[in-house]
């Protein structure tokens, strides 16, 4: 079994439509990350947590909310979804502040 | 705040042609970490290397290596006779300390380097 999974990996929405995506792992990491990737612009650093209590925005938070339920849970919200929103979403983990990040499969997400 | 470049778009040679794919850096930490990811057709990203600042020596695995210099800010993958496999979109990223530097935790990405291999 994948150690990073997300779910749904495919969905397709309507603008205004509140989405939740999901992130789960069996690494035992503390530290987990939610990156959004758009062609020609690499990925980008959405938020971050260091543990349950720890929650921090990353460069483009505005729009997506997020909630570590659990140390091996972490879900990415659009509360009212926007066409600019479509992207490619990919959670990590990693072990410590250095450390190699291990990414999910990726939930390719398309609001129209 | 830190910042990743990779300047070439799109790379395309031919099966066997060595190649390198460039990655400059900008930060204003002592303390950081390089990194290389794999992207290939599949989606997945594949972790390839992580280097330290403080260590620049280069590193071999196999028919990848990379130059890591400091003094220009620069940390360089090289293919040595490429492989259509090869053929991937690959992105160079950097970590530094949280706070640091104005920079936010979790990776810095470059926009990647699209190598397309024929055969």
């Amino acid at each position: 079994d994948a150690d990073v999974t997300q779910t749904p990996r495919n969905r397709i929405t309507k603008t205004g439509k509140r989405i939740m995506l999901e992130c789960s792992q069996t690494k035992g990491h503390d530290r987990m990350y939610w990156y959004r990737q758009d062609p020609g612009l690499g990925l980008r650093l959405i938020y971050y947590s260091f543990d349950v209590k720890d929650i921090n925005k990353g460069e483009i938070s505005d729009g997506y909310s997020v909630s570590r339920q659990a140390q091996a849970k972490f879900s990415l919200s659009l509360e009212s979804a926007i066409p600019n929103q479509t992207a490619l979403y990919f959670c990590a983990t990693s072990d410590y502040l250095y450390d190699e990040q291990f990414f999910g499969p990726g939930t390719r997400l398309t609001v129209l | 705040a830190q910042k990743v470049t990779q300047a070439q778009t799109e790379i395309s040679v031919v099966e066997k042609e060595d190649v390198t794919l460039d990655c400059v850096y900008e930060t204003r930490d002592t303390t950081y970490y390089l990194f290389w990811y794999k992207q290939p057709p599949s989606g997945e990203l594949v972790f390839l290397i992580r280097r330290n600042s403080f260590d620049e020596q280069n590193e071999i695995s196999g028919r990848y290596s990379w130059n890591f210099q400091k003094s220009t800010s620069s940390f360089n993958f090289t293919i040595t006779a490429s492989q259509v496999v090869d053929s991937a979109v690959y992105f160079c990223a950097l970590s530094e300390a949280r706070g640091s530097g104005g920079g936010a935790d979790g990776l810095t990405f470059g926009k990647g380097t699209h190598l397309i291999i024929q055969p």
